[in-house]
């Protein structure tokens, strides 16, 4: 099974600073990576798959890069919003899909 | 619009059983694979579960194995979990998700149900 691991755990941020959240996987799982934002008491929301590809409706500040075992989730601007607990996720070794840990945008 | 709508959760004993449901609208349901996510209070995203467009095929987590069961009814858009012999930290939300591409059993999941809580608790 690949472990997913994420970094920082917490992330403080000011509205408007860039936010760079990581996440590494413990086997090349190619680009078959997605991101997803949840916020207290909602579903996860699907913002990136395929390492890179932005879903569809989500704004054009969420990037995302890598491929391999080491992944990029950027936030250009960060929004009000955007404040959430962020997962990745690989689908390349299956089963089991497995996530990582997620990592805390939180206001700084 | 694509919507997923689960219910069946509850509060039940160690040992004990129940069903989920999750009725699916807004896309052709048979075309894609399926899946239940769970997520224990406080904790992050754990997968339990596929099941194929078709049917025909299913895959768990070892976690829930040989206690759960996953089918599918697309005559009515709804994906059914039978969970047995339920444990204690079995306790989560239930999410069903919908994979993002047609007929491939892997993928991103694009549509996320609000979820269902199940208590295993004496």
């Amino acid at each position: 099974e690949i472990v997913m691991t994420q970094s920082p755990a917490t992330l403080s941020v000011s509205p408007g600073e860039r936010a760079t959240l990581s996440c590494r996987a413990s086997q090349i799982v190619s680009s078959n990576l997605a991101w997803y934002q949840q916020k207290p008491g909602q579903a996860p929301r699907l913002l990136i798959y395929g390492a890179s590809t932005r879903a569809t409706g989500i704004p054009a500040r969420f990037s995302g890069s890598g491929s391999g075992t080491e992944f990029t989730l950027t936030i250009s601007s960060l929004q009000s919003e955007d404040f959430a607990v962020y997962y990745c996720q690989q689908y390349n070794s299956w089963p089991p899909d497995t996530f990582g840990p997620g990592t805390k945008v939180d206001i700084k | 619009e694509m919507q997923l709508v689960e219910s069946g959760g509850g509060l039940v004993q160690p040992g004990g059983s129940l069903r989920l449901s999750c009725a699916a609208s807004g896309f052709t349901f048979s075309s894609y694979a399926m899946s239940w996510v769970r997520q224990a209070p406080g904790k992050g995203l754990e997968w339990v579960s596929t099941i194929s467009a078709s049917g025909n095929t299913t895959f768990y987590a070892d976690s829930v194995k040989g206690r759960f069961t996953l089918s599918r009814d697309s005559s009515k858009n709804t994906l059914h979990l039978q969970m047995n012999s339920l444990r204690v930290e079995d306790t989560a939300v239930y999410y069903c998700a919908k994979r993002l591409g047609r007929v491939v059993i892997t993928g991103a999941f694009d549509i996320w149900g609000q979820g269902t809580m199940v208590t295993v608790s004496s």
